[in-house]
């Protein structure tokens, strides 16, 4: 069975721009979540999409987005990029309810805002 | 939410037994332990996920006492290729947030 997988791997912005990273889930997965991952601040949760609608957000600004597709494919969007966001951002699917069942991560996308 | 801690780093030889502990002080009833596991350049591995008393599968043992304020991740004869990031996260079922602990970097040394 394929795995979870982010397009694209690697990015470099400028900033004040915006940025759109893809995430594939596995098969049969409907639960997608997003998260961030920086040296200062580690793992923070963005936000789940579950049936193509958000479920859960996390404490970020509405500079990020999401969506979710009727085949469970997700996108998250972030405008005007800051200097400060340049991160690994990964996405995790799983079958369910997120945390309740085991959340397969893919490998991230390595963002870098100049 | 809850406030998780977790050491920083460890360091074990091969084949000793590995316990990582996070603190979780103010976990909620509905909230879920899981522990997953990174590796330079790739994304988290699930590793073992309970909510009370004691899991075990293939990989890991996870210990969580009554009052559920820690938990304990258990590695049995560690070796070179478990040289990894070990994150701790507790799921908020009511909110549906997800906090992770900072990681503890696993050395573990020939």
């Amino acid at each position: 069975k394929a795995g979870v997988t982010q397009t694209p791997r690697y990015l470099i912005k400028t900033r004040g721009q915006q940025v759109t990273l893809s995430c594939s889930p596995i098969s049969g997965h409907r639960s997608v979540s997003w998260y961030q991952q920086t040296p200062g601040q580690g793992l923070q949760f963005l936000f789940e999409y579950f049936s193509e609608t958000q479920r859960n957000k996390g404490n970020f600004p509405g500079r990020f987005s999401g969506r979710q597709f009727s085949n469970s494919r997700s996108e998250m969007n972030v405008s005007t990029l800051e200097l400060g966001d340049s991160a690994l951002y990964l996405c995790a699917s799983s079958l369910a309810r997120q945390g309740i069942n085991e959340q397969y991560f893919g490998p991230g996308t390595r963002l870098t805002v100049t | 939410l809850a406030k998780i801690t977790q050491p920083i780093s460890m360091d074990s030889y091969e084949g000793q037994e590995v316990n990582i502990t996070c603190s979780h002080n103010n976990i909620a009833t509905n909230d879920y332990i899981t522990w997953y596991q990174q590796f330079p350049s790739q994304g988290p591995r699930f590793i073992i996920q309970g909510y009370k008393t004691k899991v075990t599968n293939e990989v890991a043992s996870l210990f969580i006492p009554a009052d559920r304020k820690s938990s304990t991740l258990s590695l049995p004869r560690v070796s070179l290729s478990d040289t990894a990031v070990y994150y701790c996260l507790v799921l908020n079922t009511n909110a549906g947030k997800s906090t992770f602990g900072d990681g503890t970097t696993l050395t573990v040394k020939p």
